[in-house]
């Protein structure tokens, strides 16, 4: 089980707004640690999505965004996109396991 | 521009010795955590561990530990994963990944090296 909890999948249609949670606990995120979010085409490697909760890489397209409140966090997706098929991974640090951890990633299926 | 760089797919028998590489290029080794992340077929990211190649100064995650061997060569800006004995439920797509400046961020990561142990 991984440490961070998100949902296995969501699905959109075209041009529809999805959002993906990340739960954490006392020892990671709801210690104000940040969350990082990756996207990963099939295929191909993680690269990085989301930045210290909401901040995107330059050409990250801005229909991208996250948020945190809490032990949580959120990526949302507008304005879906068949190329936004991809699995999702939020990431964040964990003082106990004195290191990174992941949520077990959530499959974005563009109907 | 930041490139890390994965040595090649493996194929290898339970039981055996194997070391996979990473390379990295644009920017200061030896200024940043190299991270190794496993991912079975089918499943999530996993970290195994990280390591500072200024000083070798390296974690492992207690799954990990007594495990894998996470090194470094900071002469020829490289960092190393090594298993001593192969298992057949050590094959998946290991990776790479730089820690960047932010709150323990992967920024880059390499392409990825598929591990199969199969006998």
């Amino acid at each position: 089980q991984s440490v961070l909890t998100q949902p296995p999948s969501v699905s959109g249609a075209p041009g529809q707004r999805v959002t993906i949670s990340c739960t954490g606990s006392s020892s990671n995120i709801g210690a104000n640690y940040a969350v990082h979010w990756y996207q990963q085409l099939p295929g191909t490697a993680p690269k990085l999505l989301i930045f210290l909760n909401n901040i995107r890489p330059s050409g990250v397209p801005d229909r991208f965004s996250g948020s945190k409140s809490g032990p949580s966090a959120s990526l949302a997706i507008t304005g879906l996109q068949a190329e936004d098929e991809a699995d999702y991974y939020c990431q964040s640090y964990d003082s106990s396991l004195s290191g990174w951890v992941f949520g077990g990633g959530t499959k974005l299926t563009v109907l | 521009e930041v490139q890390l760089v994965q040595s090649g797919a493996e194929v290898k028998k339970p039981g055996e010795s194997l070391q996979i590489s990473c390379k990295g290029s644009g920017y200061s080794f030896t200024k940043s955590w190299i991270a190794w992340v496993r991912q079975k077929p089918g499943k999530g990211l996993e970290w195994m561990g990280i390591i500072y190649p200024g000083d070798s100064d390296t974690r492992y995650c207690p799954s990990f530990q007594g495990q894998v061997t996470i090194s470094a060569d900071r002469s020829i800006n490289t960092a190393y994963l090594q298993w001593s004995s192969l298992k057949a439920s050590d094959t998946a797509i290991y990776y790479c990944a730089r820690e960047g400046d932010d709150d323990y961020v992967a920024d880059y990561w390499g392409q990825g090296t598929l591990v199969t142990v199969s006998s």
